[in-house]
């Protein structure tokens, strides 16, 4: 079992549609970092959290340290927030990443 | 926008070749990662620096080395490539506590 799931795998949704993507982790954290990965395979770091809320633009990240859980929503979604979503444990202490195995979304107009 | 460099972006090589991935980063951070990521699976950590001639395996093991002479390049060898290399290597920096920041990635593909 891996240490950082995520859910769903894959999402299709309609153009303006609300979107909640979950992160579930098993190991100790200082924190938690939500990750784009576009098609050509870069990657751009949209969040790092280690309590509450953050939001950027139409995206907004929650932990809830507690439960061992992290959502990413994007609010009024469009076709080019399709990407691999992907989430990351930074283990304490260590500085060492963790990632989860990704969420595929496509957005169609 | 990241200054995190990697070169090449592509590459095909047979069995058997000596290749070297450079990843170099303009913005003086002294942490640095390799990490491969096979198609539609996650990334994991292969090699790790906190600072010049400090260099630390990763949680896959890996028939790479890495070298940290200077602060702003982390090159990544392979002794003699093999099919099983193919795969995806993406270098990342970060200072201590900050998001890390990712290279474009080097797709290898080995016949």
């Amino acid at each position: 079992k891996n240490e950082v799931e995520q859910s769903p795998q894959n999402l299709t949704a309609q153009e303006g549609e609300f979107i909640t993507i979950n992160c579930s982790y098993s190991v100790g954290i200082s924190a938690l970092h939500w990750l784009q990965q576009h098609p050509g395979g870069g990657i751009v770091s949209l969040f790092m959290l280690s309590s509450g809320k953050k939001k950027h633009g139409r995206l907004i990240a929650t932990i809830n340290i507690q439960e061992k859980h992290s959502s990413l929503h994007i609010t009024a979604s469009h076709p080019r927030d399709s990407a691999v979503y992907i989430c990351a444990a930074l283990e304490g202490g260590s500085e060492k990443l963790v990632f989860g195995k990704g969420t595929k979304l496509t957005v169609n107009p | 926008e990241a200054d995190i460099y990697q070169t090449p972006r592509y590459l095909v090589i047979g069995t058997g070749k000596k290749i070297t991935l450079e990843c170099s980063q303009t913005m003086g951070h002294d942490k640095m990662y390799w990490y491969q990521q096979d198609p539609g699976m996650e990334l994991h950590l292969i090699h790790y620096s906190y600072g010049v001639n400090s260099t630390e395996k990763g949680d896959l093991s890996s028939e790479s080395t890495v070298s940290r002479i200077r602060t702003e390049h982390f090159p990544l060898t392979l002794e003699s490539a093999r099919p099983s290399h193919t795969s995806q290597y993406l270098c990342a920096s970060n200072r201590p506590g900050e998001t890390q920041y990712f290279g474009p990635g080097t797709r290898l593909l080995v016949l």
